[in-house]
């Protein structure tokens, strides 16, 4: 069975600092990751995706894949309050599908 | 990004009646929709895959007969809640996929939130 694991948090960090969420997922053929970003309450909106090892980056956001340690995270740089929410780490495999894990709260505090 | 809508953002039933929930692609075509469900401090949970044209793919454990997908239309995916009870009450979200295969992408529509009287 697929599983995809992050830490429940929560995560707080003082605004200004670097959020580091992370993710491992068990299903070594997995090729897209994704992460989604959600406020209570709201449905989940796509912040990143990632599909080769390595960084992405976009804006304040920097997606690291790491296949061979089958690990994911994301990193939010220069942390608002805003951005106080949580965070999904997304798996697919190729056939559209997507496992989710169950998210890390991150908090963000002024 | 792509949008995707819901319709009602929230509904209030009584026991033993149905419900209908709609999806739509505001500025593109989606062949795939998906349907997922999220009850209170948990994850989201995949219902069923919905392609344009064809039956639904649902997942082991949901219901086919409770829980009715349509997807006739290249824009619109639709969900009825049969029979609906009190266990039903939870917050169901579409997606839409866009893009195919490994690199497609899902967007959520905003979701539907069903409370069961």
């Amino acid at each position: 069975q697929k599983e995809v694991e992050q830490n429940s948090g929560p995560l707080s960090v003082p605004e200004g600092a670097i959020a580091s969420l992370n993710c491992t997922y068990s299903d070594r053929v997995s090729q897209s990751f994704f992460w989604y970003r959600q406020y209570s309450g709201k449905s989940p909106e796509l912040i990143m995706s990632i599909y080769s090892n390595g960084d992405k980056e976009d804006g304040r956001f920097t997606a690291q894949l790491n296949k061979a340690s089958q690990y994911v995270s994301l990193l939010i740089r220069d942390s608002q309050p805003s951005d106080s929410a949580t965070y999904l780490c997304a798996v697919g495999s190729g056939y559209s599908t997507l496992t989710f894990g169950k998210g890390t709260m991150l908090l963000v505090s002024p | 990004g792509a949008v995707v809508s819901q319709h009602p953002s929230w509904v209030i039933c009584k026991s033993g009646t149905s419900v209908k929930i709609e999806c739509r692609s505001l500025d593109f075509q989606a062949t795939t929709m998906f349907w997922y469900r999220q009850f209170p401090k948990q994850s989201l949970m995949l219902m069923a895959t919905s392609n344009e044209g064809s039956k639904a793919t649902y997942e082991q454990g949901v219901e086919k007969d409770k829980f009715l997908i349509n997807h006739a239309s290249l824009t619109l995916s639709t969900l009825t809640v049969t029979s609906a009870h009190p266990e039903d009450s939870s917050f169901y979200i579409c997606s839409a996929l866009v893009g195919q295969g490994a690199k497609g992408e899902q967007f959520f529509g905003p979701g539907t939130r069903l409370t069961v009287l």
